[in-house]
């Protein structure tokens, strides 16, 4: 079954990071890229950026510049996301997916995160 | 980038048909054909439902069209029933290896 899952929710401390997890099954990974999307609670979709698990190239969206890392392994599958520093209004869900082909689009489940002291 | 402008909401009754549109920039949806359009019920992951401005993924019903005009996409929906209330979010290429989204519009059957 072609699909991507995603790590649990965490809940943060303001300040700190989290780092969220995206294992592939049923396609190889490598022949795609991974896209990063997060939604506030009651928010539409932002665009975070991508991985390219093939090359390690990645691109981020202005906004998370300094603060955002992507990652995969290749060898598990698994891409990953960390977002530092975190805030308050970081608080949301996060989602990976496949990029690249749009005609092939998968959907992690989706991670919440909570940031609160 | 700045969010594509959707309606924040529209509605219909079955078996109408209904239009959401998506508002871009000469930047974004007017200079390429690489718009997606996203279904999203509550608490579940955003469903493609369009891509490359009018084209359907496998399987999904032909009830559900794209167009383009200028720097405007447009997601139809005849037909409408009642597991079409959702949210729906429009996504253009924007260049510079970066996409944007528009703000989302809720359907309302």
């Amino acid at each position: 079954q072609v699909q991507l899952v995603q790590s649990g929710p965490e809940v943060k401390m303001p300040g700190a990071s989290v780092r969220v997890s995206c294992k592939a099954s049923g396609f190889t990974l490598t022949s795609y890229y991974v896209k990063w999307v997060r939604q506030a609670p009651g928010h539409g979709l932002e665009w975070m950026g991508w991985i390219s698990p093939y090359s390690g190239d990645t691109y981020y969206a202005q906004k998370f510049q300094g603060r955002v890392t992507m990652t995969t392994d290749t060898s598990t599958s698994t891409a990953s996301m960390e977002l530092r520093s975190l805030r308050s209004d970081d608080a949301a869900v996060y989602y990976c997916a496949t990029y690249g082909d749009d005609s092939f689009d998968i959907w992690g489940q989706g991670t919440a995160v909570t940031v609160s002291s | 980038q700045s969010a594509l402008i959707q309606p924040a909401s529209v509605s219909g009754s079955p078996g109408q048909s209904i239009t959401i549109s998506c508002a871009g920039t000469s930047s974004d949806v007017g200079s390429y054909n690489l718009v997606s359009w996203y279904q999203q019920h509550p608490g579940k992951a955003p469903k493609l439902i369009i891509y490359e401005g009018n084209k359907r993924p496998s399987g999904l019903s032909n009830r559900f069209s794209g167009s383009k005009s200028g720097s405007t996409a447009s997601l139809t929906i005849s037909g409408l029933q009642a597991e079409d209330e959702a949210h729906y979010y429009c996504c253009s290429y924007a260049g510079s290896n970066t996409r944007v989204f528009g703000g989302g519009t809720k359907l309302t059957v």
